[in-house]
């Protein structure tokens, strides 16, 4: 099993540019969360899908647009790329819909907005 | 907002030593959960208690919660060179699941 992938592992835009950030998990899990990570932060959540069918936002939305394709695969769009979104992007799943389980991570999407 | 602070933020022992982080949390919490960020790498999960349990333990990880004083302990024995990484704490609540921003954990040789 991969457990959680992520493509690509390093992008770099210029301001405004588009792109999706793909993530797919093989673990057969309910929930998808998408994060992102500044330097010498925590991760913030920025998008979650508690099952296929639905999606919620979560503390840092703004720019952002989900997708939840199927079962395994969640992705990120970034419509129009600013410099504050250069960061570092990880996919999550859990197996419950809910805050009690333990989550996967993608190895992460290194993004860098010029 | 962060719902976990720990304390400290980096850490430097010697190996075979023991290394204890804090984390204190906000809000109330379904559980605390502990996570290992290797560098350039993703997050790992290491460790889940829930908030009626007051300790845990998992190989060489002991995690305590005081539910009272918002705050949680990871303790890591006998330190190895492979555990130099950043460990994260994570609240799980109404909210989602919270990360503070980390302690920088080094193991000297």
């Amino acid at each position: 099993n991969a457990g959680v992938t992520q493509t690509p592992k390093f992008q770099v835009l210029k301001t405004g540019q588009s792109m999706t950030l793909q993530c797919a998990q093989d673990m057969n899990h309910n929930s998808m969360y998408w994060y992102r990570q500044d330097p010498g932060m925590g991760l913030r959540l920025i998008y979650y899908s508690a099952s296929e069918g639905t999606t919620d936002k979560g503390e840092v939305p703004n720019g952002y647009n989900v997708s939840r394709l199927n079962k395994r695969e969640f992705s990120l769009r970034l419509e129009s790329a600013a410099p504050s979104q250069t960061s570092v992007y990880f996919c999550a799943s859990s197996r419950q819909p809910t805050w009690v389980n333990e989550q996967f991570f993608g190895p992460g999407t290194r993004l860098t907005v010029l | 907002s962060q719902q976990g602070e720990e304390d400290p933020q980096a850490l430097s022992i010697q190996e075979g030593e023991n290394a204890t982080m804090n984390c204190s949390y906000k809000t109330s919490i379904n559980n605390l959960q502990w996570y290992r960020q290797n560098s350039g790498r993703g997050l790992v999960h290491l460790i889940l208690i829930r908030s009626n349990e007051r300790e845990k333990h998992s190989g060489r990880l002991r995690v305590t919660l005081d539910t009272s004083k918002k705050s949680s302990s990871l303790l890591i024995t006998a330190s190895r060179a492979a555990d130099t990484a950043s460990y994260f704490c994570a609240g799980g609540g109404a909210d989602g699941l919270t990360f503070g921003k980390g302690t920088h954990l080094i193991i000297q040789p």
